[in-house]
């Protein structure tokens, strides 16, 4: 069972163009909600994360946006290039020295950006 | 950033035979080391928690007996696929997680098994 449901499944954008990608999750335990990008063959690369405390994080292109009461957050990835052209996850994991780290994954939103 | 390395970045073997995959912390210690299973076009599914020095963590539904992972230092977890078979292939990727909480996963094994 995914306790962290990602939507689309995928996604083409035109090339400046804005790529949204929404979560939800259901267990409010969860305290830090990170988004992954991975290529082919390579392992997640972490883009941008954020705490239940904040609304809003912003990271060059790449923003978060959390909705503490509708538990849900999303990635915005503003004037989308090809070279984002990539798979997103998002994840999210639940406090405390033992849980930190454990990340329990959306099941990922394959971005295509086209020229 | 801190690397993470994985070796071999990809493996194939033959049904029941065993593969050992490294997972390297290559400038900080990891204190915690985790194991994911990535099916193509899947997401990454958490398989075990492993702190330097103490039994491994499974999650439920992941075979201890068949999975298993040695954490021997701060800056190496082992996981080793025992008896594998083609429903084995996978693409597994570790993390490690420093003192300071931060989190670098590694590029990545994909395994085969024929």
């Amino acid at each position: 069972q995914q306790q962290v449901k990602q939507s689309p499944q995928s996604l083409i954008v035109q090339k400046g163009g804005i790529s949204i990608i929404n979560c939800a999750y259901e267990n409010t335990a969860f305290d830090y909600f990170p988004w992954y990008q991975q290529f082919p063959g390579k392992g997640p690369a972490l883009l941008i994360a954020i705490r239940p405390d904040v609304s809003e994080k912003k990271e060059g292109r790449f923003t978060i946006s959390f909705n503490k009461s509708a538990k849900q957050f999303s990635l915005h990835i503003m004037d989308s290039q090809p070279g984002d052209s990539a798979t997103y996850f998002c994840a999210a994991s639940y406090p405390g020295a033992d849980s930190w780290g454990k990340l329990q994954f959306g099941a990922g939103t394959q971005v295509v950006v086209t020229p | 950033g801190a690397v993470v390395s994985q070796h071999p970045s990809w493996v194939i073997c033959k049904s029941g035979t065993s593969v050992k995959i490294e997972c390297r912390s290559l400038d900080f210690q990891a204190t915690t080391m985790f194991w994911y299973r990535q099916f193509p076009k899947q997401s990454l599914m958490l398989m075990a928690t492993s702190n330097e020095g103490s039994k491994a963590t499974y999650e439920q539904g992941v075979e201890k007996d068949k999975f298993l992972i040695n954490h021997a230092s701060l800056t190496l977890s082992t996981l080793t696929v025992t008896s594998a078979h083609p429903e084995d292939s996978s693409f597994y990727i570790c993390s490690a997680r420093g003192s300071a909480n931060e989190q670098y996963f590694g590029p990545g094994t994909r395994l085969t098994v024929t």
